[in-house]
């Protein structure tokens, strides 16, 4: 079965500061990448997916990731955080079958 | 709909009662799924449905939860003698096929005192 690690449980920063949150994986075969994002009192929306192609894919809001198949990692950047960015940061990983396996969050605050 | 919507969305309960938790998908998603999040816990998969029939029940985590769905449309979560550790946000999640991205609903807050 596959299983998501991601590598920080909080980052705290400042506006304007770079953003990038680690995700690994393990699963040798084809997988299909997500990130989605839980705003405080929102419900998970998507931010980003990768399933083929150019490995560094642009999501909503100036975030993007980059798959790394070697490293079996999709990490999540953005150069610039706002304090709107705060928010829990999921990463998802699903391979062969159906079942989206999730990372156990990280949680970002951005100081104003 | 136009997105999945999940009913109650705060339920508070009493030790030892039953309660359903209903899930209504986007219209046209044959793929339907249930997450648990519990604080700290990360999201948890409990079972999902194609069409109808429930493929993998595997993240159930007793027998005292179950599932269906019907007209391969609306889900129904059942949990049975509800236990204290059974509080968590309990997410409903619908997609159009397995290999695409899961559109989530806001989930039920399930509180059991």
């Amino acid at each position: 079965a596959q299983s998501v690690s991601q590598h920080n449980h909080h980052v705290i920063l400042s506006e304007a500061a770079s953003l990038e949150l680690g995700c690994n994986y393990s699963y040798g075969g084809t997988v299909n990448l997500f990130w989605y994002v839980q705003y405080p009192g929102q419900h998970l929306q998507l931010l980003l997916k990768y399933f083929s192609g150019d490995p560094l894919v642009k999501g909503i809001k100036g975030f993007e990731a980059e798959f790394i198949k070697s490293k079996f990692s999709f990490n999540l950047r953005k150069p610039s955080v706002q304090w709107s960015d705060t928010a829990e940061y999921f990463c998802a990983v699903n391979a062969a079958d159906y079942k989206l396996s999730f990372g156990a969050g990280t949680t970002v605050t951005v100081r104003a | 709909g136009a997105g999945v919507s999940q009913s109650p969305s705060n339920k508070v309960t009493e030790k030892g009662k039953d309660v359903e938790l209903r899930c209504d998908p986007i219209s046209g998603h044959t793929a339907l799924y249930w997450y648990r999040q519990s604080l700290g816990q990360g999201l948890e998969f409990l079972i999902y449905f194609q069409g109808n029939s429930a493929p993998d029940k595997s993240g159930l985590p007793s027998d005292r939860f179950s599932a269906e769905r019907t007209g391969g449309s609306v889900s129904t979560l059942t949990i049975q003698r509800t236990q204290q550790e059974d509080s968590a946000v309990y997410l409903c999640a619908s997609s159009l096929a397995t290999s695409y991205g899961y559109t989530f609903g806001s989930g039920t807050r399930l509180t059991v005192v």
